[in-house]
């Protein structure tokens, strides 16, 4: 079954540091996304894109970050100046279809680690 | 904005029991409802998907969920579990656009 692979598992960084989270989505599928989870919270929509553009963004995505899909295949995060408050599990998705009936297929996630 | 609730966030069940997971979101606006599962170190995965029709669905490995417009929510069941059931489950719901809203998780574990 096709799937979304996320690298890296875990990273590890010191506050400042600029990291990437990297992401590549199933191959037949136009819409990607960008959610996090903080350990104990809920996970939340950071940002969705199609077209090689920002299509849905939420105020958690303020200028700190960015994404990027630079070639056919991968689908990047990143985070300019990591704050400890960065420290999260980030999702990466992928659907076929607009909209909310489509179903996400999500990765397995990076756990980002801010010290 | 919505809001979605998952009211446990451990359920600890023995094998061959029932289990109902709990979910209520806070918009009457017309909805779509997910319920997604993770097991340990992967991705969060579909499980079933409420859309229009028929208020109950059902997902391949015996869960089941009911759509209640009144009470806002959409409980997830299952007869009997497994151990192989123990994982986390995330409620979530979407009004149409891409993003998706999501509960803050129940981690069920199976107790042999």
């Amino acid at each position: 079954e096709p799937e979304v692979t996320q690298t890296p598992s875990h990273q590890v960084t010191q506050m400042g540091q600029e990291v990437i989270l990297r992401c590549v989505p199933i191959s037949n599928h136009l819409y990607f996304y960008w959610y996090r989870q903080i350990l104990g919270q809920k996970v939340e929509f950071l940002v969705s894109f199609y077209n090689n553009e920002i299509s849905e963004k939420s105020e958690i995505f303020d200028d700190q970050f960015s994404v990027e899909r630079p070639d056919g295949s991968n689908f990047t995060l990143k985070i300019r100046s990591t704050k400890l408050e960065d420290s999260a599990m980030y999702f990466c998705a992928s659907s076929d279809r607009w909209g909310g009936q489509a179903g996400y297929t999500f990765g397995s996630g990076t756990r980002l680690t801010v010290v | 904005a919505q809001s979605v609730t998952q009211l446990d966030s451990q359920v600890p069940v023995f094998e061959e029991a029932p289990v109902e997971l709990r979910c209520n979101y806070s918009s009457s606006v017309s909805v779509y409802l997910f319920w997604y599962v993770q097991y340990p170190n992967q991705g969060l995965q579909l499980l079933l998907k409420y859309l229009s029709g028929s208020t109950l669905v059902e997902s391949i490995n015996g869960f089941e969920a009911e759509f209640n417009k009144s009470q806002t929510s959409f409980h997830l069941r299952k007869p009997s579990v497994h151990i192989s059931d123990t994982a986390e489950y995330f409620c979530a719901v979407s009004e149409g656009g891409n993003q998706f809203y999501f509960g803050t998780g129940t981690s069920l574990t199976v107790i042999p």
